[in-house]
């Protein structure tokens, strides 16, 4: 099983719609979660950080985290194009970052 | 603060040249670590440095090296560069206390032919 686990999609949807995504991690250690918005040819940009379950919003974006069932998300309220990266998931934990492969997102005007 | 910078932005090399990627941060952060980013393959660590004369490996290290003088600088060096080098680097770096938040510089696009 794979440290953490994230589907790279594409995910393509109408401007205005809400965006999901979603990380599982299988390694409890991981106590810190982030979500990274990544730019075709930029460096990743951390969007959101958070370090306990529950819900964390920012703006149109929301973290969450489940660590129970070890599965983090991360929903976009009314979608943008300027929305369209990709998304990775992170998470720290004994002095160390693991990274999801990231997830396409294209929000359609 | 500029934060984390990377030169160059682009390079290509021939196979067998050396280089050496440059990043530097201005953030006084301990830790720095050395990324690339292949196609399906995500973000995979090279090599990491938990402070001035500490580094160690991380998960695909072979061809490269790198050294930490001081707090701000961390370069990578390519001894022999070969066309599995080809990839987009990454530098990030970040407090080893308290915290898990890694800031990334804007990537070196190297190619090797």
């Amino acid at each position: 099983q794979k440290e953490v686990e994230q589907d790279p999609g594409p995910l393509s949807v109408p401007e205005g719609a809400i965006v999901s995504l979603n990380c599982t991690y299988s390694n409890s250690a991981f106590q810190y979660f982030m979500w990274y918005r990544q730019y075709s040819r930029k460096g990743p940009e951390l969007l959101m950080y958070t370090y306990s379950s529950g819900n964390k919003e920012d703006g149109r974006f929301t973290a969450q985290v489940d660590k129970s069932s070890k599965y983090i998300s991360l929903f976009i309220r009314d979608s943008q194009p300027s929305d369209s990266a990709t998304y990775l998931c992170a998470l720290g934990g004994n002095n160390r970052l693991a990274f999801g492969k990231g997830n396409q997102v294209v929000v359609i005007p | 603060n500029a934060g984390v910078t990377q030169t160059p932005k682009f390079q290509v090399l021939k196979t067998g040249q050396s280089m050496t990627l440059q990043c530097a941060q201005d953030m006084n952060h301990e830790y720095m670590s050395w990324y690339r980013q292949d196609p399906g393959m995500g973000l995979r660590l090279i090599h990491y440095s938990v402070g001035a004369g500490i580094t160690d490996q991380g998960e695909v290290p072979n061809g490269y090296n790198v050294s930490r003088s001081t707090t701000e600088d961390f370069p990578l060096r390519l001894l022999s560069a070969a066309p599995s080098q080809t990839s987009v680097y990454f530098c990030a770096s970040r407090t080893p206390r308290g915290t898990y938040e890694q800031y990334f510089g804007p990537g070196t696009r190297l190619t090797v032919t």
